[in-house]
């Protein structure tokens, strides 16, 4: 158990619709990372937070954003589905300084109809 | 910009036999991170290893180790007396601090079949 929790484990929905995945960071990570994990693409870094402020974007869409609360759980949010958006979507926390060792979540399943 | 290469996609191995994952980066920092993950069945990512490009020293870890050159941008991994429950896909990663950004750069992974 890595420490990092995301809810909900797995989630169904349609084409068009929006979701929001949770995670909570392992306690006193102050970062937080997405990823997307899909057969076709791979693992690919979505976005960074850190201390509820984002510090870095990667091939994230526009149509999906994250935020950082103050209580350093964070929420992906992903609109507009399209089918292609299915895949397992990862968090990960680490300590925040350069480069720490990012632990990762369990991930969400996420299947767009 | 960064690029990670695990030229491997499946190796299957009997168990007891030793094998090595092989990972091959491109980076454009002097200061970079390498890291294992390993992706059992059940899905999660579970952390193995970091290593920092000033570190060549290798190491064994149990089972486990690593090989790391610098020379030739490779960052190796062993398991040594293989078992089944090795068997999981395993991904390099490396990771690039640029102006605070930490998002890692991944293999396409290798999926390691450990055979009873």
């Amino acid at each position: 158990d890595s420490g990092v929790t995301q809810t909900p484990k797995h989630l169904i929905t349609a084409t068009g619709q929006r979701v929001t995945l949770r995670c909570s960071p392992r306690s006193g990570d102050l970062s937080v990372y997405w990823y997307q994990q899909s057969l076709d693409q791979g693992l690919q870094f979505l976005i960074q937070y850190y201390n509820g402020e984002e510090r870095a974007k990667g091939n994230i869409l526009e149509r999906f954003s994250a935020q950082q609360f103050p209580d350093l759980h964070s929420e992906l949010n992903l609109s507009s589905l399209e089918l292609g958006d299915s895949a397992l979507y990862f968090c990960a926390s680490s300590g925040g300084g350069t480069l720490n060792t990012q632990y990762f979540g369990p991930g969400t399943r996420l299947t767009v109809l | 910009a960064q690029k990670v290469t695990q030229a491997q996609t499946e190796i299957s191995v009997v168990e007891k036999e030793d094998v090595t994952l092989d990972c091959v980066y491109e980076t454009r920092d002097t200061t970079y991170y390498l890291f294992w993950y390993k992706q059992p069945p059940s899905g999660e990512l579970v952390f193995l290893i970091r290593r920092n490009s000033f570190d060549e020293q290798n190491e064994i870890s149990g089972r486990y180790s690593w090989n790391f050159q610098k020379s030739t941008s490779s960052f190796n991994f062993t398991i040594t007396a293989s078992q089944v429950v090795d068997s999981a896909v395993y991904f390099c990663a490396e990771g690039y601090s640029g102006g605070g950004a930490d998002g890692l750069t991944f293999g396409k992974g290798t999926h390691l079949i450990i055979q009873p």
